[in-house]
This record gives structure tokens, sequence and C-alpha cells, in this order.
């Protein structure tokens, strides 16, 4: 069975300021996982994967992530915080193919001026 | 592409009624999921098929949800009778195929049972 943690619900930076947001999972087979964001009023949206090509993921707007199979980690980070990154970031973990991706319970990112 | 379509964009009901929540998923897209997301339990699995078929309904809250997907490019899940509970927003979402490739969210439906 596969699980997520994501640590700490509300994460506030300032902008121009580093953004880390954690997450940990648990997975009884090599995991697939993911970054996810969602706007106000709008569905889910990918940021970036992993899937076992490279432990460094790059993603959209910025975004990476690196896999660390020994703290069964996929921390997202982004080096400088722009105002429009405020959002809910959610983390995701799958399993064997063709089962469904299971999600943490996100974390809401705020960025002042 | 226009992308997974979610309708109602709001409902609004009273407890006991019966409630219908439809979606049509991307075009060639083999997989369609739904998920329910509330402020205290995040984003929750319900329901997930592959070509048409339930794979894993462990998610269903209870029997007074029912999900069906009667073609490939429709899917339901309803909810009968509707609790205050039940409130919540449910998002579709649909995926090419078995492979772990990226879901393609709906912009759900905001569901309020008074």
């Amino acid at each position: 069975a596969q699980s997520v943690t994501q640590l700490g619900s509300h994460v506030s930076v300032s902008e121009g300021a580093l953004v880390l947001l954690r997450c940990n999972y648990s997975s009884s087979v090599p995991p697939y996982l993911f970054w996810y964001v969602q706007y106000p009023n709008q569905g889910l949206q990918l940021l970036l994967k992993y899937t076992s090509a490279a432990t460094l993921v790059k993603g959209i707007n910025g975004f990476e992530a690196e896999f660390k199979k020994s703290e069964t980690s996929f921390h997202l980070t982004k080096p400088s915080a722009h105002m429009s990154d405020a959002a809910e970031y959610f983390c995701a973990v799958s399993g064997e193919a063709g089962t469904a991706l299971i999600f943490g319970k996100g974390t809401t990112l705020s960025v002042s001026s | 592409d226009a992308g997974v379509i979610q309708s109602p964009r709001h409902e609004v009901t009273e407890m006991g009624q019966e409630v219908t929540l439809r979606c049509k998923p991307i075009s060639g897209h083999n997989s369609l999921f739904w998920y329910r997301q509330t402020m205290m339990r995040g984003l929750e699995l319900l329901i997930y098929f592959n070509n048409n078929v339930p794979i894993d309904d462990s998610g269903m809250p209870e029997d007074r949800f029912s999900a069906k997907m009667p073609n490939a490019s429709f899917s339901t899940l309803k909810i009968q009778p509707s609790e205050p509970r039940d409130s919540a927003v449910y998002f579709c979402a649909s995926r090419p195929g078995p492979q772990n490739e990226k879901l393609f969210f709906g912009s759900g439906t905001q569901l309020s049972v008074l």
C-alpha cells in the first residue's frame, strides 16, 4: 500500500525567499511520485513527476524535487518565491501500473511582499 | 482539447435528496478517477475505472455512494440519500492509460448539502 505525509499544512515565505515543501512517502514497491498545484477554485495541475529516470526532477514554474530513497522523501523546492506561487500543493504517490494516485493532505503556500 | 468536463459546477441540495455528479473524461483516456476534497481529510480517492471497469471502490464512504461508467466518455457519481457531511468538492480526473502518467483534473463540483 502507498501513503504520503506532507509536513506542515501551511508554509509562509517572503517574495524572493526559498520555498521548501516537505513530502515523505511510504510504498511497498518502487514508487512513482508527483507534485500537483491547485489554484483557488480550480482543479489540480501537474508540477512534476518522478518515475525513476533521475533523482532530481525539474518541473514547471521553476520548481524541482529530489527523490531520496534513504529518507523516503520527495521535497519540493524553488529558489525564489513569486507572489503567483501562492496556492495549495499536493504530493502524490502511486505504485504498480494501473493503480490510482494517493494524495497527501496538501500544503498551502502563502507568499508575502 | 476541452479537458475533463464536470457538471454541475455547483450543487446545493437538501438533506435526503439524490445528487448526481457528471464527468466527461478527455477523449482517448482509458482511466477515470473520482476524488473528494474536504478541509479535514484533504483529497480522498473514492473510486477509479480502467477501460470503464471499476477497479477499486474501497474509498467509497457508504452504500449511499455509487459510481458508474457506462461508456468511455461518461461517468456519474450518485449520492442517495445525501447528508450534510457529504458537502465537499468532488473532482473527476482522467489518464491516458494504465501507466503512471499524470492525471488531468476537471474543475470540480462544489456540493453543499443543507
